[in-house]
């Protein structure tokens, strides 16, 4: 079964300090990642997302999420926070199907604050 | 990125009534989805609209209360039946599969319902 798991919660960081925000999940087959970003009242916007190739993948707004293979993890990341990055934070998983787009498996989300 | 609107934004709506949200989006997709969301909380993928066939529902959802339309791979609507003060949540409407980037779905901005 395909699952996601965000551990937290809730993330606190200052502006200007690096952030992270941690994801972990489970496929049975090779793994499609995706990180969104949902501010107040909007829908979710894509940031960013990991297929093949390159373990660090660079999104949007200067986030970046390295993937891990062994510890099947897929953490965001951002070298400087800042207040408007303030927000919930959604990964998902898709499992590779070849030309078939299959469904998404979302975690349950992460608020970030950023105070500044 | 790709644009997929809704209709209505948000609606009050009474008990034991049906609503029916629209999504569009600005190029032909071979996917779309619709979820629904608590405020806060993650996504539930409520089924697949298929286009020229009937939607496939997730385990919980059924067809006689959320019957889903896509008569083209540009437009789907779902519909909200004999609603209940459960119901109230966000619907998003989700598409995949597009001509230029055939491994993302993009996220609509979302219906917010509130059922009294």
């Amino acid at each position: 079964a395909q699952s996601v798991a965000q551990p937290e919660d809730q993330v606190n960081v200052a502006e200007g300090n690096p952030l992270t925000v941690k994801c972990t999940y489970s496929v049975s087959g090779n793994p499609y990642l995706f990180w969104y970003v949902q501010y107040p009242n909007r829908g979710l916007q894509f940031l960013l997302k990991y297929i093949t190739g390159d373990n660090l993948v660079k999104g949007s707004y200067g986030f970046e999420a390295e993937f891990n293979k062994s510890q099947t993890s897929f953490h965001l990341k951002k070298p400087s926070a800042l207040v408007s990055d303030s927000a919930l934070y959604f990964c998902a998983v898709r499992e590779d199907r070849g030309s078939t787009l299959g469904r998404l498996y979302f975690g349950r989300g992460t608020q970030l604050t950023v105070w500044p | 990125s790709a644009v997929i609107s809704q209709k209505p934004s948000r609606d009050i709506c009474q008990r034991g009534t049906s609503l029916t949200i629209q999504c569009q989006v600005d190029s032909q997709v071979t996917m779309m989805f619709w979820y629904r969301q608590q405020p806060g909380q993650s996504l539930t993928l409520i089924a697949t609209a298929n286009q020229g066939s009937e939607a496939t529902y997730e385990s919980g959802f059924v067809i006689d209360k959320f019957p889903i339309s896509r008569p083209n791979l540009t437009f789907s609507t779902l519909t909200v039946s004999n609603m209940s003060p459960e119901d109230s949540s966000i619907y998003l409407c989700s598409a995949g599969g597009f001509p230029r980037v055939t491994d993302t779905q993009y996220f609509g901005p979302g219906t917010r319902l509130t059922v009294l």
